[in-house]
């Protein structure tokens, strides 16, 4: 089946520093989506991309489309406590019709105070 | 608005019960779905509906009945629960299935399953 793949897989840094993960697919995808889970709950949407190319900023968080439509990454500027959690990466098809979202495996982020 | 509830947060079942997760929307979604999350695999999709009166499987629909009589609820059933059912379960509800600007999909807080 349609498989995204998510690196790192986890991220331990200081607090202050800048991070980056993303996604890569074999596959065309319309959307990307990034989500943070907290322990306990469920995926919060942060960062939402529709468009091919697309730059989008929320806060200290960055996310782009890729150009060919079959990557995405996320960056997180001057980390702070609260940041850690996973992040998940998330895509829906160019094709097909579940509405299914695709996820990675997740990056655990850890910081350091 | 409540968002996506979830109840309940805590499920112990033995092997061979059934059991009923609950999902409610009060925000008028058309699409529901239910994904599963187990570690090192992100969530996978069981089932799926795109209205009232319509569900369809996703990639592991196996073990699991849905059924949408209501827009609001989309309920999940177990009909004889196995070990390799233990996971947390996620409701996701939106607008419409394609996913577009102001049509996001939203999770409730998850139903943490275990099956001994």
């Amino acid at each position: 089946g349609q498989q995204l793949n998510q690196s790192p897989q986890s991220m331990f840094i200081q607090e202050g520093e800048d991070v980056s993960m993303n996604c890569t697919s074999s596959s065309i995808f319309n959307t990307w989506l990034w989500y943070k889970q907290d322990p306990g709950e469920g995926p919060v949407l942060l960062i939402a991309l529709y468009k091919a190319g697309e730059l989008t900023s929320n806060g200290r968080l960055t996310a782009q489309f890729g150009i060919t439509r079959k990557d995405s990454f996320l960056n997180i500027s001057a980390s702070i406590p609260s940041d850690v959690g996973i992040y998940f990466c998330a895509g829906q098809l160019k094709s097909g019709n579940t509405g299914k979202l695709i996820f990675g495996q997740g990056t655990t982020l850890q910081v350091k105070p | 608005n409540a968002g996506v509830t979830q109840t309940p947060k805590f499920q112990v079942l033995k092997t061979g019960q059934s059991m009923t997760l609950q999902c409610a929307q009060d925000m008028n979604h058309e699409y529901m779905s239910w994904y599963r999350q187990d570690p090192g695999m992100g969530l996978r999709l069981i089932h799926y509906s795109v209205g009232a009166g319509i569900t369809d499987q996703g990639e592991v629909p196996n073990g699991y009945n849905v059924s949408r009589s209501t827009t609001e609820d989309f309920p999940l059933r177990l009909l004889s629960a196995a070990p390799s059912q233990t996971s947390v379960y996620f409701c996701a509800s939106s607008l419409r299935r394609r996913l577009t600007t102001h049509n996001e999909q939203f999770f409730g807080p998850g139903t943490r399953l275990t099956v001994l």
